[in-house]
């Protein structure tokens, strides 16, 4: 998605550094979200904001942080990642002026 | 358990033909469906979305159809094309605001693969 960018796109660690996925948004959404998505589950909700500073749990959030310090960027972050946490990260926004919620085209995270 | 499932993973069609694919949600709460596509190494790319004050929508080749008695939801694609091949989702949300401000609830999804 144009309005989306997601970085890094594709990242290789070790079990228990810490990992920062970040979310960059040009369109200046209210709504941000962090989904994580596994073979067999769809997309699962990790965390999600609805302001700068606003922030709130979603269904898969142990083990995660946020944080949305200006509007066009959410952080996601992994103090010690965990092989668990193997997945593929989109970040999505919206919905503004009825324009459903959109997703970026993720992050391929591998923890060794 | 899911709130939101699918009954098929995989479905496979002609191309040319019309494919339907059905999804089950749980919650009744819920007032807002979404279909997503998703191809390849991309993030899902939104379809035709649906509120729970209608049955039936429609778009450019593609109708949506909810039927809130029996909690079902499906997505019809007419004359489908080998472009069409991809993983469907869909999603719910009880704000009924595209989304927001909770996020959505997804099902595991169901692979379309389109047979030549």
């Amino acid at each position: 998605d144009a309005g989306i960018t997601q970085s890094p796109r594709h990242k290789v660690t070790e079990t228990g550094t810490p990992v920062t996925l970040r979310c960059h948004q040009t369109e200046n959404h209210r709504y941000m979200y962090w989904y994580r998505q596994d073979p067999g589950h769809g997309l699962r909700l990790i965390h999600y904001s609805y302001g700068v500073k606003d922030t709130d749990k979603g269904e898969v959030s142990d083990g995660y942080s946020v944080s949305r310090s200006k509007t066009e960027d959410f952080l996601l972050t992994l103090e010690s990642a965990t092989s668990s946490q193997t997945s593929v990260y989109f970040c999505a926004i919206g919905p503004q002026f009825n324009q459903p919620q959109h997703f970026g085209d993720g992050t391929r995270l591998s923890i060794l | 358990g899911e709130s939101v499932g699918l009954h098929l993973p995989t479905l496979s069609v002609q191309e040319g033909d019309n494919s339907i694919i059905n999804c089950a949600y749980s919650n009744s709460a819920s007032d807002y469906f979404i279909w997503y596509k998703q191809e390849s190494g991309k993030g899902p790319q939104f379809i035709i979305d649906i509120r729970s004050n209608m049955d039936k929508r429609q778009g450019q080749r593609v109708t949506v159809l909810l039927n809130k008695t029996v909690k079902h939801l499906s997505l019809q694609i007419a004359a489908t094309q080998p472009g069409d091949s991809a993983v469907y989702f869909c999603a719910e949300n009880i704000s009924g605001s595209g989304g927001g401000a909770d996020g959505l609830t997804f099902g595991k999804g169901t692979h379309l693969i389109i047979q030549p």
